[in-house]
């Protein structure tokens, strides 16, 4: 069926380094991958969006690449700071279905 | 501006007893969904709309009943609750599944 697959599972970084989560999904026919953050007792909130018209798009400190060839797409953080410690949940709108499936989440932790 | 309105926050259920968790959107959203969280196991599709009068089967739909009399409500039935039902429960919805998502507040649904 069609999965999305997300790593790691667990991120510790410190304070003002880089974090990468890294996402594979099985429809080749998707073209839409939401990133989505939700803070501890709240509601998942849309981040990043990329389509798959293009390879990489960027939102100050946030960025995501896609690779369609390889069926993967990633998120980066730079220069992350405490309040970047989150879920993180990447997500692929599948074409066959019309759904929209998501990974099982990457909990980051920045630490000061 | 409401958004995605979802209602109860909490619920206690006993094991064999059937509510409703009913889920509103003010913003003449075509598609909507519901998903469970349970820990380490990310954002898991229960069933989904692409518009009234349409629903269809996600991920993890047994145990679980849907209707879409209206664009506005998405209301999600547990027919007969198992302790397996124990989860945190969203309500989303988006112009059509390719756009940004809106979460509800949630519901975190304790079956004993």
């Amino acid at each position: 069926g069609e999965n999305v697959e997300q790593h790691p599972s667990t991120l510790s970084v410190q304070e003002g380094d880089s974090a990468v989560i890294k996402c594979t999904y099985s429809d080749s026919a998707s073209n839409y991958f939401p990133w989505y953050k939700q803070e501890l007792g709240k509601r998942p909130q849309l981040i990043i969006d990329i389509r798959s018209n293009v390879g990489e798009k960027k939102d100050q400190r946030i960025a995501v690449t896609l690779n369609k060839t390889a069926k993967h797409f990633s998120l980066h953080i730079t220069e992350t700071q405490p309040e970047d410690s989150a879920v993180y949940f990447c997500a692929a709108f599948m074409e066959y279905g019309n759904k929209l499936v998501f990974g099982a989440g990457t909990i980051l932790r920045v630490k000061s | 501006n409401a958004g995605v309105t979802q209602t109860p926050k909490f619920q206690v259920l006993k094991t064999g007893q059937s509510m409703t968790l009913q889920c509103a959107q003010d913003m003449n959203h075509e598609y909507m969904s519901w998903y469970r969280q349970d820990p380490g196991m990310g954002l898991r599709l229960i069933h989904y709309s692409v518009g009234a009068g349409i629903t269809d089967q996600g991920e993890v739909p047994n145990g679980y009943n849907v209707s879409r009399s209206t664009t506005e409500d998405f209301p999600l039935r547990l027919l007969s609750a198992a302790p397996s039902q124990t989860s945190v429960y969203f309500c989303a919805s988006s112009y059509d599944g390719r756009r940004e998502a809106f979460f509800g507040q949630g519901t975190r649904l304790t079956v004993v």
